[in-house]
């Protein structure tokens, strides 16, 4: 089992760039979420899916844009980059209520 | 508004000894308590959890305890070993009402067992 993974793991973006961070999960969890964490905070919830084909706004999400169009994938989507977005990614599964398994992180770097 | 708070970004401790990490919390409402153990350049970890409806729970070498009155919890490591050197996250999680399971986070405090 690989768990969670992300992709890539580092990505550096000038400002207006637009990219897309892949989050893959093999351990059949209906819910997904994206998280950021900036130095000196903890994380904070951009955008979560509670199934296939559902997504919904969490603590931090403007300028960010989510889809779940399969179970075991949810995508973060930059449309144009800002440095205010300069920060690391995680992404995380888990089943209600179960405990939240993460992903190794995204480093993005937006200049 | 930070309704998990670790008020210590840092912790020193000689290898052996006891590790005691601190957390508070504002909302009365939580029902659980998560600490995450993050290294660097790898995802947060679960590592213990407990209900609110207990004041402790155990699991090896780490322990949890919570004073619901107080609205603190604390994580005891005992004894402290270097590869416990990390970045511990606590959190809190809303249940009733919802299955998402929200966590939480506070702003996590960097752990350093020098030998």
């Amino acid at each position: 089992n690989a768990g969670v993974t992300q992709t890539p793991k580092f990505r550096v973006l000038k400002t207006g760039q637009s990219m897309t961070l892949l989050c893959a999960q093999d351990m059949n969890h209906e819910y997904m979420y994206w998280y950021r964490q900036d130095p000196g905070m903890g994380l904070r919830l951009i955008h979560y899916s509670v199934g296939e084909g559902t997504t919904a706004k969490g603590e931090v999400p403007d300028g960010y844009n989510v889809s779940r169009l399969k179970k075991q994938n949810f995508l973060l989507g930059l449309e144009s980059a800002a440095p205010s977005q300069t920060s690391v990614y995680f992404c995380a599964s888990s089943y209600p209520l179960g405990e939240q398994y993460f992903g190794p992180g995204t480093r993005l770097t937006v200049t | 508004d930070q309704q998990v708070k670790q008020n210590s970004p840092s912790l020193s401790v000689q290898e052996g000894r006891i590790s005691i990490l601190n957390c508070d919390y504002t909302n009365s409402m939580f029902d659980y308590f998560l600490w995450y153990k993050k290294y660097p350049a790898e995802g947060p970890t679960f590592l213990i959890s407990i209900s609110s409806i207990k004041d402790k729970n155990e699991d090896g070498r780490f322990t949890v305890f919570l004073n619901k009155s107080a609205k603190h919890l604390s994580l005891h490591i005992v004894p402290s070993q270097p590869g416990d050197s990390a970045v511990y996250f606590c959190a809190a999680r809303l249940d009733r009402g919802s299955t998402l399971g929200r966590l939480y986070f506070g702003r996590g405090t960097q752990l350093t067992v020098w030998p």
